[in-house]
C-alpha cells in the first residue's frame, strides 16, 4: 500500500524551463511534507519542506505547492538548471506525532540543453 | 562527526552468508533510521531508533533482518543467510526527534550485491 506516490519515472525539461514534479498521498493524517534529491551514489538529501497549514513554500529556484484538498503536492524549479539532474523524492510525515517519514518512488529529472 | 556515516561502501557477499552494515550517525541526533532502495524502486523503510524507546521494526522484510543501536551511538543492521533478493543499497538516516523541520540527514549508503 504505496501512501506517497510519485506517478512519473522520469522527466524530460529543456534548461532554462520550469520543471514540474508532481506527488500524491493517500495519508490524510500526514502533516508534513518533504523534498528529496539524489544523485547517482550518494545519499538523498534535503531540498524543501512545507507544512500542512501552508499551501505554498519558496526557496530560490524551488517551489512547493500543497493542495489538501486533493491530497496532492508539487514541485516547480525555475529556471531549470543542468546540475538539477537527478532523482527527486517526494515524502511525507505524520510530524506532530514524531512518526518516520514516507517516501515515494522517485522521479528521475533530466535537464537537457 | 559532520555527517553521517555508513561503511563499508560497498558489500559483495556470496549468497547464505552473513553480513553487518554499520552506520554513524551525527552527534545529538537521536533517532536513526535504516532504508534500503533497490535497483529502480524507491526508498524503503526498514526500521527506526528513537532514543532508548522501543524500536519500530514494521518495516524489516524478514526475520533474517535485524538492527541494534547502542544509546544515541552507532547502528548495525545484520541480513543473515542473504538472499539475491537482498542486494540493495542500504541507506541510514538520522535526525532530531521527529526528523526535524528538515527531515532526516543521510548517509552514502552502503551497497550490497549477493552473488
Amino acid at each position: 500500500d504505496q501512501q506517497v506516490k510519485q506517478n512519473s519515472p522520469s522527466l524530460s525539461v529543456q534548461e532554462g524551463r520550469i520543471s514540474i514534479l508532481n506527488c500524491d498521498y493517500t495519508n490524510s493524517m500526514f502533516d508534513y511534507f518533504l523534498w528529496y534529491k539524489k544523485y547517482p551514489a550518494e545519499g538523498p538529501t534535503f531540498l524543501i519542506s512545507i507544512s500542512s497549514i501552508k499551501d505554498k513554500n519558496e526557496d530560490g529556484r524551488f517551489t512547493v505547492f500543497l493542495n489538501k484538498s486533493a491530497k496532492h503536492l508539487s514541485l516547480h524549479i525555475v529556471p531549470s538548471q543542468p546540475g538539477d539532474s537527478a532523482v527527486y523524492f517526494c515524502a511525507a510525515s505524520e510530524w506532530s506525532s514524531a512518526s518516520k517519514i514516507i517516501f515515494g518512488s522517485g522521479t528521475r529529472l533530466s535537464i537537457r540543453p | 562527526g559532520a555527517g553521517v556515516s555508513q561503511s563499508p561502501s560497498n558489500k559483495v557477499t556470496e549468497k547464505g552468508k552473513d553480513v553487518e552494515l554499520r552506520c554513524d550517525p551525527i552527534s545529538g541526533h537521536t533517532a536513526l533510521y535504516w532504508y534500503r532502495q533497490r535497483l529502480g524502486q524507491g526508498l524503503e523503510f526498514l526500521i527506526y531508533f528513537q532514543g532508548n524507546s522501543a524500536p519500530d521494526k514494521s518495516g524489516l522484510p524478514s526475520d533474517r533482518f535485524s538492527a541494534e543501536r547502542t544509546g544515541e551511538s552507532v547502528s548495525t543492521l545484520t541480513i543473515q543467510r542473504t538472499q539475491q533478493e537482498d542486494s540493495a543499497v542500504y541507506l541510514c538516516a538520522s535526525s532530531l526527534p521527529g526528523g526535524g523541520t528538515r527531515g532526516y540527514t543521510f548517509g552514502s549508503g552502503t551497497r550490497l550485491t549477493v552473488v
